[in-house]
């Protein structure tokens, strides 16, 4: 069974400071790491899909960067806004596209 | 949004029937997922279908069984619901980027 771990699993972080976690996974058999932002009593939405060792993706203040030779994504916030209050799920794909997701990161920002 | 929809919504239960979730996407998508959500534990894979009938099972596939007879629908059905079973599902879609999700079917079984 491949095991996908996030940390933390809960973060409060105040408006305007910056945030990171981390999400590891199995470096074998690499195909893709997903990530994904789940807002309460809505459906997960995709953030970023990254393939390539090294990669770095960014969507206005969030950015996502890859390690697959040690197995880590680290997906970064600049500048808190409550509306990025949300949980924050990764997922690893080997070639046969299944998605095993780890168990997310409930990240709450402070007013 | 991607065209995926799942049925129902909501359903209240009795331990021991059989119950069947639908899955239906409009997108042709090759790759469709059934997970359960419970608290503390993310996104769990049900089973998956990589074509038409075409399945395999996931981590958490005891008491579950798919079937895609068509590219569009994917089933899921609980054969004899029992408590542990209560849970949110999702229905997933995938091609070759990244999965988009269904609205969630909140089960309950009393």
């Amino acid at each position: 069974i491949l095991n996908v771990e996030q940390s933390p699993q809960s973060l409060h972080v105040q408006e305007g400071d910056s945030t990171n976690f981390t999400c590891s996974f199995p470096s074998s058999n690499f195909y893709a790491l997903h990530w994904y932002r789940w807002e309460t009593a809505k459906s997960p939405e995709a953030l970023f899909v990254m393939t390539l060792n090294g990669d770095e993706k960014k969507k206005g203040r969030i950015s996502a960067t890859l390690n697959t030779k040690e197995g880590y994504s680290y997906l970064y916030i600049k500048g808190s806004q409550p509306e990025d209050s949300a949980t924050y799920l990764c997922a690893f794909s080997t070639g046969a596209q299944k998605l095993v997701f780890g168990q997310g990161t409930r990240l709450t920002i402070n007013p | 949004d991607a065209g995926i929809t799942q049925s129902p919504r909501h359903k209240v239960t009795e331990t021991g029937t059989p119950v069947t979730l639908r899955c239906h996407q409009t997108e042709n998508h090759r790759y469709m997922y059934w997970y359960r959500q419970d608290p503390g534990h993310g996104l769990r894979l049900i089973h998956y279908s990589y074509g038409v009938k075409d399945t395999d099972k996931g981590e958490v596939s005891d008491g579950y069984s798919v079937s895609r007879s068509k590219t569009e629908d994917f089933l899921l059905t609980l054969e004899s619901a029992t408590s542990s079973q209560t849970s949110v599902y999702f229905c997933a879609i995938s091609g070759s980027t990244e999965a988009f999700f269904g609205q969630g079917t909140r089960l309950t079984v009393v």
